[in-house]
This record gives C-alpha cells, sequence and structure tokens, in this order.
C-alpha cells in the first residue's frame, strides 16, 4: 500500500534561512500532491497543489518540487520567518482516491 | 478558517456516555469527510459522504456512528468509547470528494476519554 514518508524530527532553523522539507512516498507515483500547514490545536490548511507533470509550483516564499524519479517531493520556505513555525503535511491520493496525509514535519523558525 | 466549523472545540466523556459532535461547513462543497489525529499519527481518514451518501467508511468501529442529513452538515456520535479513541477529531469538506480535491478543514474537536 501507499506509504508517506516526512521527517518526524522538527527542523530547527533560523530566521532569513532557507527552510526545506521532504515527503517521500514507497509505491506509484500520484497524479497529486498537495502540501497543508497545520498549527497545534487547529486544522490543517491547504497551502500548494502540484501535479505529477509540473517539476516546481511557486506561491509567494514557498516552493514545491516533485521528482517521480526519486519519489519525492521538496517543500522549501524561503526567507523564513517566526510566523512560519508550524507542522507541514504532505498528501497525496491513496488506492481509494482519497488524500492519504503523511505524520508532518514541525518547523521551528527562531528569531 | 470560519468555512469550515465544528462544536464542540473540547470534549470530556466517560467510556458509558454518548455525545455527538458537529460540523457545518459553508463553502457549498458536496463532499464531506471525519479525520482521527492521534499524536505522532498520520491523520486517519474514518468516513467520507458525497452527496450526503456515504462512499468510505474505513473500517471504523461500531462505537462511531456518523450521520449526514444534508452537504452542510455532518455529525459524528459516539458511544460506549475507549481511552484510546482520544484525540483530535478533524471535518473537512471539499467540492467533489475524490483525491484531487483540496480539502478544507475545521478546528477540531479536542475529545478525551476518560
Amino acid at each position: 500500500s501507499q506509504k508517506i514518508e516526512q521527517n518526524s524530527e522538527a527542523l530547527n532553523i533560523q530566521e532569513g534561512k532557507t527552510a526545506t522539507l521532504t515527503c517521500n512516498y514507497t509505491n506509484y507515483s500520484p497524479a497529486y500532491l498537495q502540501w497543508y500547514r497545520q498549527d497545534p490545536g487547529r486544522g490543517p490548511v491547504f497551502l500548494l497543489l502540484i501535479r505529477e507533470n509540473e517539476k516546481e509550483k511557486r506561491k509567494e516564499r514557498l516552493k514545491v518540487t516533485f521528482d517521480t524519479t526519486l519519489k519525492q517531493s521538496l517543500f522549501h520556505i524561503t526567507a523564513s520567518q517566526p510566523a512560519d513555525s508550524a507542522t507541514y503535511l504532505c498528501a497525496l491520493v491513496g488506492p481509494t482516491d482519497k488524500l492519504i496525509f503523511g505524520t508532518g514535519t514541525r518547523l521551528q523558525v527562531f528569531p | 478558517e470560519t468555512g469550515v466549523t465544528q462544536t464542540p472545540r473540547h470534549l470530556v466523556m466517560g467510556m458509558t456516555n454518548k455525545k455527538s459532535l458537529k460540523c457545518e461547513q459553508h463553502l457549498g462543497h458536496n463532499a464531506m469527510y471525519w479525520y482521527k489525529q492521534s499524536a505522532k499519527k498520520p491523520l486517519e481518514l474514518m468516513f467520507v459522504y458525497n452527496f450526503k451518501e456515504q462512499t468510505e467508511n474505513n473500517s471504523v468501529p461500531s462505537r462511531f456512528s456518523p450521520e449526514c442529513p444534508n452537504s452542510s452538515h455532518l455529525f459524528l456520535h459516539l458511544h460506549t468509547l475507549q481511552p484510546e479513541d482520544s484525540a483530535l477529531y478533524l471535518c473537512a469538506s471539499s467540492q467533489e470528494g475524490d483525491g484531487t480535491d483540496t480539502q478544507y478543514f475545521g478546528p477540531g474537536t479536542r475529545l478525551t476519554v476518560l
């Protein structure tokens, strides 16, 4: 079955640096991959969707890449700010055409 | 974030209680979802409703009973729960109910079963 792997360890970076989060999947390449942000005690919020024929997608300071050969998506936040501190979830379509979520990686940006 | 609302935000119940979680979406979507989120685990899809019809039950124990009276409202009825059912229960909605949809989540109900 399809599995998603995100680094369970928190990523700590200094304000102004670029944060890079990794999402690896184990089986077939999905047609779409989504990234969500989740703050403590809140529901996830959609950030970006990238299609398999798109190598890169950008939205303001966010950039997502999708490498179907490596079965990996990278999520970048440039010029990171303390307000970017949150858990970031990767999600892709599973075998029943429903989203499967990763456990998420917690990002902490220090001033 | 006000597109999907959930009540109550926090709930503490005993194993013999019966309670219900409520979700309402104001986005005009056709699909609604219940997820369970436990610490250190990914979101677990529980139920999916599309146009008020249940299209997925992800092997959820019968002590969880969903109800979808219309496309805007979704309930999760709880009875004789176990302590391991303590978690954050998230409701979400999307336009069509397939995996390509963006999902819009509510703030969740933090459930504690004593």
